[in-house]
C-alpha cells in the first residue's frame, strides 16, 4: 500500500496569509490526525478526524482548523499566519484506535 | 505541554553497541509507542507496547513498559550507523490517536 502522503512538502508564506495542508491517509484508514514540530514545542497534537468528524482537538488556536472529506483525505487551514507558525506539520493515519502512520511532513516557513 | 521526557537527550555510541533510552510519562496510558525520525522528516513507527504488556520485541529492538513507574525504554541492539536518529516516545491515554510525545532522544551512532 502506498503511504501516507502529504502535499506540498514545503511552502513559504507570509504574516496574515492563511494556508492550506493536504493529507492523504494511507488506502483504507478512517482515522486521520495533524501535529505541529517546532523546535521550542517538540511535537504537539492539533486534531484527528474519524469519518468526516472531528473527534479530538489539542491546545491550538482556533486559527488552526481541519476538515476530512468521504474519502478519508484531510486538510489543515490556518488563517492569519504568525512567525510563530512555521513548522513542520505531520499528518497520520490510523485504521482504528492503533498504530499511527506518518506522512513526510510539510514544512511551513512564514517569514 | 508533552506527555512524556526522555533521558538522555543525546546519545553517542559506537557502531555494534547498544543504546538505551528512557521514558517517563505522567498519566494512565492506553499504550505507548516509540518512533524514529530522521532529520526532520516522517515519523517511522517502530512498535507499540499496550499497558497490560510488560516487555516487547521486535527484530534489533526490545522495548520494556513500567506502568507501576510511568516509564518505558527502548534497547536497540547491535547498533548500526543507519540507527542514528531521534528516538521518540509516544503515549496513546484515551485510545482516540491522540498522542503525547515526549522530548525525543538524538542517537548517533558512529562507524
Amino acid at each position: 500500500k502506498a503511504g501516507v502522503t502529504q502535499t506540498p512538502r514545503y511552502l513559504i508564506k507570509t504574516r496574515g496569509q492563511q494556508v492550506t495542508l493536504s493529507c492523504s491517509p494511507i488506502s483504507g484508514h478512517r482515522s486521520v490526525s495533524w501535529y505541529q514540530q517546532t523546535p521550542g514545542q517538540g511535537l504537539q497534537f492539533l486534531f484527528e478526524y474519524f469519518s468526516e468528524t472531528q473527534r479530538n482537538k489539542g491546545n491550538f488556536p482556533g486559527r488552526f482548523s481541519g476538515r476530512q472529506f468521504s474519502n478519508s483525505r484531510s486538510e489543515m487551514n490556518v488563517s492569519t499566519l504568525e512567525l510563530g507558525d512555521s513548522a513542520l506539520y505531520l499528518c497520520a493515519s490510523s485504521p482504528g484506535f492503533d498504530t499511527q502512520y506518518f506522512g513526510p511532513g510539510t514544512r511551513l516557513t512564514v517569514l | 505541554s508533552q506527555q512524556g521526557e526522555e533521558d538522555p537527550q543525546a546519545l553517542s555510541i559506537q557502531e555494534g553497541e547498544n543504546a538505551t533510552m528512557n521514558c517517563s510519562y505522567k498519566t494512565s496510558i492506553n499504550n505507548l509507542q516509540w518512533y524514529r525520525q530522521n532529520s526532520g522528516r516522517g515519523l517511522v513507527h517502530l512498535i507499540l507496547i499496550r499497558s497490560n504488556e510488560r516487555e516487547k520485541h521486535s527484530g534489533r529492538l526490545r522495548v520494556t513498559l513500567d506502568t507501576s513507574k510511568k516509564s518505558s525504554s527502548l534497547l536497540i541492539t547491535a547498533s548500526r550507523a543507519a540507527d542514528t536518529a531521534s528516538y521518540f516516545c509516544a503515549t496513546d491515554e484515551t485510545g482516540a490517536n491522540n498522542l503525547f510525545f515526549g522530548t525525543g532522544t538524538r542517537l548517533t551512532v558512529i562507524p
